[in-house]
């Protein structure tokens, strides 16, 4: 079945200590990209990645880093987390296509509730 | 970036169709209107999609204004699991950093 898989699902934690998301596609997705979703804020993009080796910055970086060493996983890595970072993360991916074809559908994860106290 | 807004919650009965609005009135020449949805605890699903044209599939339909500064949603029959927070967002071109906003979205409510 395609999929996009996050684990864990639920993270509780402390300040400062540090802690990876992982996040695995099976769909041979070129593009993948990591969310946080917060009450009253929507959906908001933290990094994305066009392909291996290649990650951008999104909308609120801070605090978190990225890798993409392998086409098939996006880990995100907190590495001092702060009760801030508390939210709901989503990982997506999609097809990245040639510029006629940008237009391909976003698998999202089914989320990685993060608690830090 | 260009930007959506939608309002924030609507209400439908069940077996009727649902119209759900989104304005983009900063809209490029190049970017497609997406769709997608969230039933609770999970993570969003694509809806639908079009750039000028109206569009169909087998979850619903998209009615995309001339001028392209709205389109709208259209649920033809409102089933319970329709409940969801429903997002209109814009996607540029590949070459613009892929950066995606997708904003609170309209919490539609289904009553039976």
């Amino acid at each position: 079945e395609a999929q996009v898989t996050q684990n864990p699902r639920y993270l509780i934690t402390v300040t400062g200590k540090k802690l990876t998301v992982t996040c695995s596609q099976n769909m041979n997705h070129e593009y993948m990209s990591w969310y946080r979703q917060d009450p009253g804020l929507g959906l908001r993009q933290i990094y994305y990645s066009m392909n291996v080796e290649v990650t951008d910055k999104g909308d609120v970086p801070e605090g978190y880093k990225v890798s993409r060493k392998e086409k098939r996983n996006f880990p995100l890595i907190l590495e001092s987390p702060s009760p801030n970072q508390t939210s709901l993360y989503f990982c997506a991916s999609r097809r990245r296509g040639h510029k006629s074809s940008y237009n391909s559908p976003l698998h999202f994860g089914n989320g990685t509730r993060l608690t830090v106290t | 970036d260009a930007k959506t807004t939608q309002p924030n919650s609507m209400e439908s009965n069940e077996e009727e169709p649902v119209h759900l609005p989104c304005n983009h009135s900063t809209i490029s020449g190049t970017d497609y209107i997406h769709w997608y949805r969230q039933l609770p605890s999970q993570g969003p699903e694509y809806v639908i999609h079009g750039l000028t044209s109206n569009v169909n599939n087998r979850m619903a339909s998209l009615a995309i204004a001339e001028d392209r500064k709205s389109s709208t949603l259209i649920l033809h029959r409102a089933t319970l699991r329709d409940a969801a927070v429903y997002y209109c967002i814009l996607r540029g071109e590949e070459t613009s950093g892929s950066r995606l906003t997708f904003g609170e979205g309209t919490q539609l409510t289904v009553n039976p």
